[in-house]
């Protein structure tokens, strides 16, 4: 059974379009995040949610915007592609909560080309 | 100068060998001590965690924080080809989910 899944794996579109991607945890965590990483491999955390509710919101242009209709589902909608858009986009999960204790389990992420 | 700083590598050392990975930090704040290790196409796992300053060993892997020189490391002890992947070391305080990851170093462990 996949922990963390995430849907697609794949994405391939064209500059201006809209895409979202789909992650879901059946590991019973409260907060779920989401991490980009770029073409150096950098790791960077763009959102996390606890139980729902939005709890870190980085730095991101706000044609993202992830949306959690229950702890178990994180998705990420992306208005207006650009080119420096594409990375690969992990969805993670943790059930630590206000204190990182525990480890956080990552999907096996989405590589996102715009062309 | 950047929160976590880690050296890209890459990294190739014949199998058997002692592997020594770094990070450093500015941020004083940090409690937390991870080390992930990532296949290629695939997301990261969790290898290695610590809380504060100490050695942790696990198998052929041993970790150390020095809080005081803010400067943490991995070792991997008889390497072996299927270590080879990119290691990122990770770090949060306490009270945030927020991890802060290098960069990540790519190692190859030949046969």
């Amino acid at each position: 059974d996949t922990a963390v899944s995430q849907t697609p794996k794949y994405l391939v579109t064209q500059m201006g379009n809209d895409k979202s991607i789909k992650c879901e945890q059946n590991l019973g965590h409260d907060t779920m995040y989401w991490y980009k990483q770029d073409s150096k491999k950098f790791l960077k955390i763009m959102f996390s949610y606890n139980n729902k509710e939005l709890i870190i919101n980085e730095t991101v242009p706000n044609r993202f915007s992830p949306k959690s209709p229950d702890k178990a589902h994180l998705n990420l909608h992306i208005n207006s592609l650009e080119l420096g858009d594409s990375a690969v986009y992990f969805c993670a999960s943790s059930s630590g909560s206000r204190g990182l204790d525990t480890e956080a389990f990552f999907g096996q992420g989405t590589r996102l080309t715009v062309v | 100068q950047k929160e976590v700083e880690q050296d890209p590598g890459p990294l190739s050392v014949p199998e058997g060998a002692i592997v020594s990975l770094n990070c450093t930090y500015s941020n004083s704040a940090f409690q937390y001590f991870m080390w992930y290790r990532q296949y290629s196409r695939k997301g990261p796992e969790l290898l290695m965690y610590t809380y504060s300053s100490g050695n942790k060993e696990d198998g052929r892997f041993t970790a150390q924080v020095d809080k005081s020189s803010k400067y943490i490391s991995l070792f991997i002890r008889d390497s072996q080809p299927s270590d080879s992947a990119t290691y990122l070391c990770a770090m949060s305080w306490s009270g945030s989910e927020k991890l802060v990851f290098g960069k990540g170093t790519k190692l190859t462990v030949n046969p």
